[in-house]
């Protein structure tokens, strides 16, 4: 069954320091993977996609991530936080966007 | 182009009431899918519509049913309320082809009694 890990639930950051988010995946075939990003009261807004092709995939607000097919991985990455950064990571895998399934969530902190 | 509308944003209800949540998809999406949030079992996929029809079911009780109209706009109805009930319900659009972006609206709090 598809499934998705994002291990860490809450981590805090300077403004100006590097950013990497992880995110592990189970799933059968080749996977559709997603980064959203979810503001307090918001709904979700989709950073980056991978579906097939490099698997360094540019996102916006400055995001990519990386897809690992022998480490399971599609970790984020940006290389400046900033301040606005601060809110809720969500991890997702599915078949384009049937039936997604969704990580737990990192919750990012960002000092000033 | 407006986003993705929810409405009510906030809604309290008692257990064993019903409630109906509506959304309003971006104009020219024929996809409507719908997603229940909470703290303690985060993001689930509750079902989608396309063109009227719903194309796929997450694993929720019979409570939880949905529709789709012709001008896709769909709503979603939580029959016999139940504590657990209590999240917030995030409703997507996209014009229809897997590979699609999804946009999410700002959600639906439930808080159920």
């Amino acid at each position: 069954a598809q499934s998705v890990t994002q291990p860490d639930i809450h981590i805090t950051v300077s403004e100006g320091a590097s950013l990497e988010l992880r995110c592990n995946y189970s799933y059968g075939a080749t996977p559709y993977l997603f980064w959203y990003v979810q503001s307090p009261g918001q709904g979700l807004q989709l950073l980056l996609k991978y579906f097939s092709g490099d698997t360094l995939v540019q996102g916006i607000k400055g995001f990519e991530a990386e897809f690992k097919r022998s480490q399971s991985s599609f970790n984020l990455r940006k290389p400046s936080v900033h301040w606005s950064d601060a809110a809720e990571y969500f991890c997702a895998v599915g078949e384009g966007n049937n039936d997604m399934r969704f990580g737990a969530g990192t919750r990012l902190t960002v000092k000033p | 182009k407006a986003g993705v509308t929810q409405t009510p944003r906030y809604l309290i209800k008692t257990r064993g009431q019903q409630v109906t949540l509506s959304c309003s998809p971006i104009s020219g999406h024929r996809s409507v899918s719908w997603y229940q949030q909470t703290p303690g079992q985060g993001l689930q996929f509750l079902f989608e519509y396309f063109s009227e029809t719903q194309r796929n079911k997450g694993n929720f009780p019979g409570r939880f049913s949905g529709r789709q109209f012709s001008n896709s706009r769909s709503e979603m109805n939580v029959s016999t309320l139940e504590l657990g009930d209590s999240a917030l319900y995030l409703c997507a659009s996209y014009y229809g082809q897997s590979t699609d972006t999804q946009y999410f609206g700002p959600g639906t709090r439930l808080t159920v009694l």
